[in-house]
């Protein structure tokens, strides 16, 4: 099935920091999304892409659908410490087709 | 105002135990999920509806049944509850099948 790879599995920053997030898969995706969760609750959306080459931004988060239409990447500018958390990339083939998640980073951010 | 509500928050049973899990949106989305989220925190689908309809049926036990008796809401009952049960379940919600989804803040399960 479907897979998208999100890795490493955990990443520790310095609060100001910069970082980069990226999502692969072998297949093809029509449109990528940007989720965060934080402890204790569901996954918020982050932001949304649906066209290869988009590049959006949210605040200080900026996202891109990658132009083969098999990656993304999420870029997070000048951390807090509520940046903490986990990120997950989701993924959708088709139209009428599942979401399908990354296993998620965890996001750490030191004062 | 909550928009993807899900009760109970907590939920411990015993093993063998039939329970339900409840599911609320209030943004007049048409289509609704299901989601076990496990303890390494990876997230699959189970099921979705659109419009009361079933669209989407993963590889799930017959044990979970589904239940949608409105578009604004969409109901788990688990039957003979087992240890691998255990997980957070959330419910998600969406305009349509290819918008971006509204989760809910889960149920976390325990099987004892």
């Amino acid at each position: 099935g479907q897979q998208l790879n999100q890795s490493p599995q955990s990443m520790f920053i310095q609060e100001g920091e910069d970082v980069s997030m990226n999502c692969t898969s072998s297949s093809i995706f029509n449109t990528w999304l940007w989720y965060k969760q934080d402890p204790g609750e569901g996954p918020v959306l982050l932001i949304a892409l649906y066209k290869a080459g988009e590049l959006t931004s949210n605040g200080r988060l900026t996202a891109q659908f990658g132009i083969t239409r098999k990656d993304s990447f999420l870029n997070i500018s000048a951390s807090i410490p509520s940046d903490v958390g986990i990120y997950f990339c989701a993924g959708q083939a088709g139209a009428n087709s599942k979401l399908t998640f990354g296993k998620g980073i965890t996001l750490s951010v030191r004062p | 105002d909550t928009a993807v509500s899900q009760t109970p928050k907590y939920l411990v049973t015993q093993m063998g135990n039939d329970k339900s899990i409840k599911c609320e949106q209030n943004l007049g989305h048409d289509t609704m999920y299901w989601y076990k989220q496990d303890s390494k925190k990876f997230l699959k689908i189970m099921f979705s509806y659109n419009n009361k309809e079933l669209i989407i049926n993963e590889t799930v036990p017959n044990r979970f049944s589904p239940k949608s008796p409105d578009k604004a809401h969409l109901n788990l009952h688990i039957n003979s509850l087992e240890l691998g049960d255990s997980a957070v379940y959330f419910c998600a919600s969406s305009q349509s099948l290819n918008q971006p989804q509204h989760f809910g803040d889960g149920t976390r399960l325990s099987i004892l």
